[in-house]
C-alpha cells in the first residue's frame, strides 16, 4: 500500500541555519502531495502541496519539490527561526478529494538562538 | 478553505467511560476523517465517515470502539467508548477543502485517560 517515509528526528539546528528534511514516498497512481506543521499544543496546519510532478509548493519561506523521478518531497527552509520549532508532516493523498491523508511518522524540529 | 469547530478540545476521563467527540464544518463537505494521535506518535487514520452510510473503519479500530456518527454534509461525531488507559490520545477530524486546498484539520481533542 501506499506509504511516506521520513527522515527521523529530533532535528536541532541553530538559528539563520538552513533546514531540510527528508520525505520520500510510495504510492500506485500519482498522489498529491503535503508537509503539515504542528506547533506545541496545537492542531496541524497545511504548510505546503504539490498535486503533480515538479510541482514546487512554497510557504512562510519553506519550500518542497515534487520529484516524481525519485518520489521525493523533500521539505527546505533557507534560514530558519525560533518559531519554527514544531513537528513537521509528510503526507500523501491519491482520492483526491475522496481519499485520506497518509502521514509520515514526523519530524520533530527545535531552533535554538 | 473550509473551517472546523471540533469540541471538547481536551478532557480527562475515568477508565470505562465514554466521551463523544463533535466536529462542525462550515461548508458542507462529502466524507469526513477521524485520526487519532497517541503521544509522540504520527497520525492513523481510525475512519471515513460519508453522510447517510456507515463509517469505513480502517484495519485495527472497529464500530464497537468507535462509533461514529454522520446526521449531514456539516456535522459529525465520535465516540470513544469503553476507555482505558491506552486510548490516551489526541483524535482529529478532517476534510478534504478540494485538491487545491488541501485537508483541513480540527484543532483536536486531546484525550486523558485515568
Amino acid at each position: 500500500g501506499d506509504s511516506v517515509t521520513q527522515m527521523e528526528g529530533p532535528v536541532t539546528l541553530s538559528e539563520e541555519a538552513f533546514l531540510t528534511i527528508n520525505c520520500t514516498y510510495t504510492a500506485t497512481g500519482y498522489p498529491s502531495l503535503f508537509w503539515y506543521v504542528q506547533y506545541p499544543g496545537e492542531g496541524l496546519q497545511l504548510l505546503l502541496k504539490a498535486t503533480k510532478a515538479d510541482d514546487k509548493g512554497s510557504n512562510k519561506g519553506f519550500e518542497a519539490t515534487y520529484r516524481k523521478e525519485t518520489t521525493s518531497f523533500h521539505l527546505e527552509k533557507g534560514s530558519v527561526q525560533v518559531s519554527d520549532s514544531a513537528v513537521y508532516f509528510c503526507a500523501l493523498s491519491e482520492g483526491g478529494s475522496q481519499g485520506n491523508l497518509i502521514f509520515g511518522k514526523g519530524t520533530k524540529l527545535s531552533v535554538k538562538p | 478553505s473550509a473551517v472546523i469547530s471540533q469540541k471538547p478540545s481536551r478532557d480527562i476521563c475515568q477508565r470505562g467511560t465514554s466521551l463523544t467527540i463533535q466536529c462542525q464544518v462550515d461548508s458542507q463537505v462529502t466524507m469526513m476523517f477521524w485520526y487519532r494521535q497517541q503521544p509522540g506518535q504520527s497520525l492513523t487514520l481510525i475512519a471515513t465517515a460519508n453522510q447517510g452510510s456507515e463509517a469505513t473503519y480502517e484495519s485495527g479500530f472497529v464500530i464497537d470502539k468507535f462509533p461514529i456518527s454522520r446526521p449531514n454534509l456539516t456535522f459529525s461525531t465520535l465516540t470513544v467508548s469503553n476507555m482505558s488507559p491506552e486510548d490516551s490520545s489526541i483524535y482529529l477530524c478532517s476534510v478534504a477543502a478540494g485538491v487545491n486546498y488541501g485537508y483541513t484539520f480540527g484543532s483536536g481533542t486531546r484525550l486523558t485517560v485515568v
